[in-house]
């Protein structure tokens, strides 16, 4: 079935690094852009990053501009969100989203998500 | 500060409607861009609910509508039931380059 799955979230120190991998399936990967959004505890959601289905048009949230850095394999149906350089306030659930083509610009499938938490 | 203002909550007895507003500005909603509705059951990830202003994927209850209007959308929910107490949140973009995809601060729905 059509299926997001987050992996790579944990606990890590302030300062540290963290790559979190979502993996699809069930569906056409290539012609999805992928978003990663997060979810800080309690709180809203929030867009940290976009690529186009190509993966030749990211955007960041300023929030992690610098820090972050969004890439894909189509050959593999992955989406990864490599984060360096890590805030206590960038603890949060990380979802991977993806946006096709019929329900227009929405996020049409969500993973589950992976807790990322940053605390020494 | 979310981009996108909403009602921190609402609240309705079962079988009332209630209305969850979104505004935004010229660059995001009143620029022309959908606005996307999502239902985050407790302990869930979010759920397209609505999309390009108006439309229900297949599966949504037809209970569930929305609408858009210069800078601002709506979201309304007919016939409340007591699945429905959840958070919902709007989403569009942004002519914006550092921030193209904006959400709403989300609205907690309280079945009563």
């Amino acid at each position: 079935q059509v299926q997001l799955v987050e992996s790579g979230g944990g606990l890590v120190k302030p300062g540290g690094s963290l790559r979190l991998s979502c993996a699809a399936s069930g569906f056409t990967f290539s012609d999805y852009y992928m978003s990663w959004i997060r979810q800080a505890p309690g709180k809203g959601l929030e867009w940290v990053s976009y690529i186009s289905s190509s993966g030749s048009t990211i955007y960041y949230a300023d929030s992690v501009k610098g820090r972050f850095t969004i890439s894909r394999d189509n050959a593999k149906n992955s989406l990864y969100l490599q984060m360096n350089s890590l805030r206590a306030e960038d603890t949060a659930v990380y979802y991977c989203a993806a946006r096709g083509y019929s329900y227009g610009s929405a996020f049409d499938i969500w993973g589950q998500g992976t807790m990322v938490t940053v605390s020494s | 500060q979310s981009v996108l203002t909403q009602p921190p909550s609402v609240s309705g007895a079962p079988g009332q409607r209630v209305t969850i507003s979104c505004t935004g500005s010229s660059s995001n909603i009143g620029a022309g861009y959908d606005v996307h509705w999502y239902q985050q059951l407790p302990g869930t990830a979010p759920k397209l609910l609505i999309y390009g202003n108006s439309n229900r994927p297949s599966g949504v209850p037809d209970r569930f509508s929305g609408s858009k209007s210069g800078t601002s959308a709506s979201l309304a929910i007919t016939g409340l039931q007591a699945e429905d107490e959840a958070d919902y949140y709007c989403q569009s973009y942004d002519s914006s380059l550092s921030s193209p995809v904006v959400f709403g601060g989300g609205t907690k729905l309280t079945v009563l």
